[in-house]
């Protein structure tokens, strides 16, 4: 079973507002990676990292932020959260390796903004 | 553009039916094939995957075809039970982070 915890699951917030996901792993995984899922299902990477202090824009942009301080946290940031952010965002890790392997993944945490 | 194309976007199979999902790639730098399963409220959690140096790999009731030429691979879920219904995805990488095709809803129904 995965060792990857993501916290708040659920999370109602009002448009301005700054908030954090958390997201840790206890595996000593050294690559981590944010994904948002829309409600049509599809997953869209949009932050992932390889190590501490290395941190890297996935395929979708968005306005989040990432930091990478220690191996097994990899918190997200939205300075102002507006409705347009509201989605369910999902943390995953994988071991290093030449091919990204298998990403183990949180239960994901459900933003919603009003 | 779309690195993988994953059809069809929902399926309904009758219990005991084999069920039948099929993915598409256009990056020849890909060398890893896997597919997720994921629950309401859950997270992705991979099924089975395979690397391009075989056609075909079963793990149960699981079985992905690959097939290098045309740049395709498929998931079988033989006898399909309802505790199969979940959303699916294939996904593919290289040397980059896993890109997802959009996913497929799998309705298992007795």
């Amino acid at each position: 079973e995965a060792d990857i915890y993501q916290t708040p699951r659920y999370l109602v917030i009002g448009t301005g507002k700054k908030i954090t996901l958390e997201c840790s792993q206890t595996m000593g995984h050294d690559k981590m990676y944010w994904y948002q899922q829309d409600p049509g299902m599809e997953l869209h990477l949009i932050h992932y990292s390889y190590g501490v202090n290395s941190t890297e824009k996935g395929d979708l942009s968005s306005e989040s932020t990432v930091s990478r301080i220690r191996t097994e946290h990899f918190p997200l940031t939205l300075e102002s959260a507006r409705p347009s952010h509201t989605s369910q965002y999902l943390c995953a890790s994988s071991k290093a390796g030449t091919s990204a392997g298998e990403l183990f993944f949180g239960e994901g945490s459900r933003l919603t903004v009003l | 553009q779309q690195q993988v194309k994953q059809s069809p976007q929902s399926l309904i199979v009758q219990k005991g039916g084999i069920s039948i999902i099929n993915c598409a790639y256009e990056n020849t730098a890909f060398d890893y094939f896997p597919w997720y399963q994921q629950f309401p409220g859950k997270g992705p959690a991979l099924l089975i995957a395979i690397r391009p140096d075989v056609s075909e790999k079963k793990e149960g009731r699981f079985t992905i075809s690959f097939n290098k030429s045309a740049k395709q691979f498929s998931l079988h879920i033989m006898d399909s039970q309802p505790g199969d219904s979940a959303t699916y995805f294939c996904a593919a990488s290289g040397n980059t982070p896993l890109v997802f095709g959009k996913g497929t809803r799998l309705s298992v129904i007795a």
